[in-house]
């Protein structure tokens, strides 16, 4: 089984502040997702990668950044939080043929 | 309109039952399809692959229908441990993006 972890489960961090995510995968999958999961909303896609140091953006990228230097890890970045960004932020890989596994997910509270 | 969407629910059925879900998706293009399902306060994990001449794998039957653009899964002789939100998802971009819909809520009541 992949095995996707997340650097943390719960995150509080104040408006303003720089916030890093991590995302690690344990196959050689190319590649990786960022989302965010809001009630009613479901999970909206926020930037994903091909393969390391390329990205594309998702549907919802603004006030977001990533970051992928290696394979296996896909870090998103919140470049100044705010509270709107409180949300739970859940990373993938994606294997074959079209199988998205999941990390555990970061709920992320910004104050 | 959303491009993926369910009815939230919940739906509450008892054990034993049958239920069915739906789903509708709005881009024609959309190439493949599938059903996840997500425990709460887990991450969603694939439950299975829908395709367009329908597919079951034990209880659980799937089926897709493009001319209508809508997606079902129905669930037989439901158990309580089936109690989960129900995320119907659609692939666009040549499958690089997947797109979720907003679940649909599931409590099998003993």
């Amino acid at each position: 089984d992949v095995k996707v972890t997340q650097s943390s489960r719960y995150l509080v961090k104040r408006t303003g502040e720089k916030v890093f995510l991590e995302c690690v995968q344990d196959m050689d999958h190319e590649n990786m997702f960022w989302y965010r999961q809001d009630p009613g909303l479901g999970l909206r896609l926020i930037y994903f990668s091909y393969d390391v140091k390329m990205k594309e953006k998702g549907d919802i990228p603004e006030g977001y950044s990533v970051s992928r230097e290696k394979k296996e890890r896909f870090s998103l970045i919140l470049e100044s939080a705010s509270t709107n960004q409180t949300s739970m932020y859940l990373c993938a890989a994606q294997g074959e043929p079209y199988e998205q596994y999941f990390g555990p997910g970061t709920r992320l509270t910004v104050t | 309109r959303k491009e993926v969407e369910q009815d939230p629910g919940p739906f509450n059925v008892p054990e034993g039952a049958t239920v069915a879900f739906n789903c509708t998706y709005s881009n024609s293009a959309s190439q493949s399809f599938f059903w996840y399902r997500q425990d709460c306060r887990k991450e969603p994990k694939l439950l299975m692959s829908v395709y367009s001449s329908g597919n079951e794998d034990g209880r659980f039957t799937a089926q897709l229908n493009r001319a209508s653009q809508y997606i079902s899964l129905l669930i037989r002789d439901s158990k309580l441990s089936d109690s989960a939100t129900y995320l119907c998802v659609v692939t666009r971009n040549y499958g690089q993006n997947f797109v979720f819909g907003p679940g649909t809520r599931l409590s099998v009541l003993p």
